[in-house]
């Protein structure tokens, strides 16, 4: 079966440190893969997404991710955590043997930052 | 573009209550997701749509639960009898089809006493 793992569900830095959100994915065909981020009390945003094409994918509010086929890996950094970055970070992967389109999402990471 | 709508934001009932949670999708999303959030077992995929037929009931965890989409811009998910280990945040998220993004609603958080 396809799976997500986020390694460490909590996550601490200090504001200005650089933020590394671990992702691992078991895939036999390279997946679709996605950094989604949510606020308290709101829905999950996209951040940023890897489809095709350039292994490192910038996403907004300075994220960015490299997926590495080698390590099955799909890690989340910004070189500098802000204050307004506190939020539980998912990953999530659509299968590249799925035609339906179904999101498989880790188990989140909480970021705290702090001042 | 007003996002993926929810209604309510927030249900408190009692157990053994009828609940009805409402979504309705982007504008031209033809794929229609219902998740449930729980601080045990995190994002769970409980049932989804495409051009309003249901593909995978798979995560639906009893009969208890069903979902219908009625039309393009409508959707419900429904409980009935509902039970305190219910209680969740419910998300519906809509997309234009299979590999495109997500987008998901803001949530609606279900409390069954």
């Amino acid at each position: 079966a396809q799976s997500v793992t986020q390694l460490g569900s909590h996550v601490s830095v200090s504001e200005g440190a650089l933020v590394l959100l671990r992702c691992n994915y078991s895939s036999s065909v390279p997946p679709y893969l996605f950094w989604y981020v949510q606020y308290p009390n709101q829905g999950l945003q996209l951040l940023l997404k890897y489809t095709t094409g350039a292994t490192l994918v910038k996403g907004i509010n300075g994220f960015e991710a490299e997926f590495k086929k080698s390590e099955t890996s799909f890690h989340l950094t910004k070189p500098s955590a802000h204050m307004s970055d506190a939020a539980e970070y998912f990953c999530a992967v659509i299968p590249g043997s799925s035609n339906t389109g179904k999101l498989i999402f880790g188990q989140g990471t909480t970021l705290q930052v702090k001042p | 573009d007003a996002g993926v709508i929810q209604s309510p934001r927030h249900e408190v009932t009692e157990m053994g209550q009828e609940v009805t949670l409402r979504c309705k999708p982007i504008s031209g999303h033809n794929s229609l997701f219902w998740y449930r959030q729980t601080m045990m077992r995190g994002l769970e995929l409980l049932i989804y749509f495409n051009n309003n037929v249901p593909i995978d009931d798979s995560g639906m965890p009893e009969d208890r639960f069903s979902a219908k989409m009625p039309n393009a811009s409508f959707s419900t998910l429904k409980i009935q009898p509902s039970e305190p280990r219910d209680s969740a945040v419910y998300f519906c998220a809509s997309n234009r089809g299979p590999n495109s993004p997500l987008h998901f609603g803001n949530g609606t958080r279900l409390t069954v006493t």
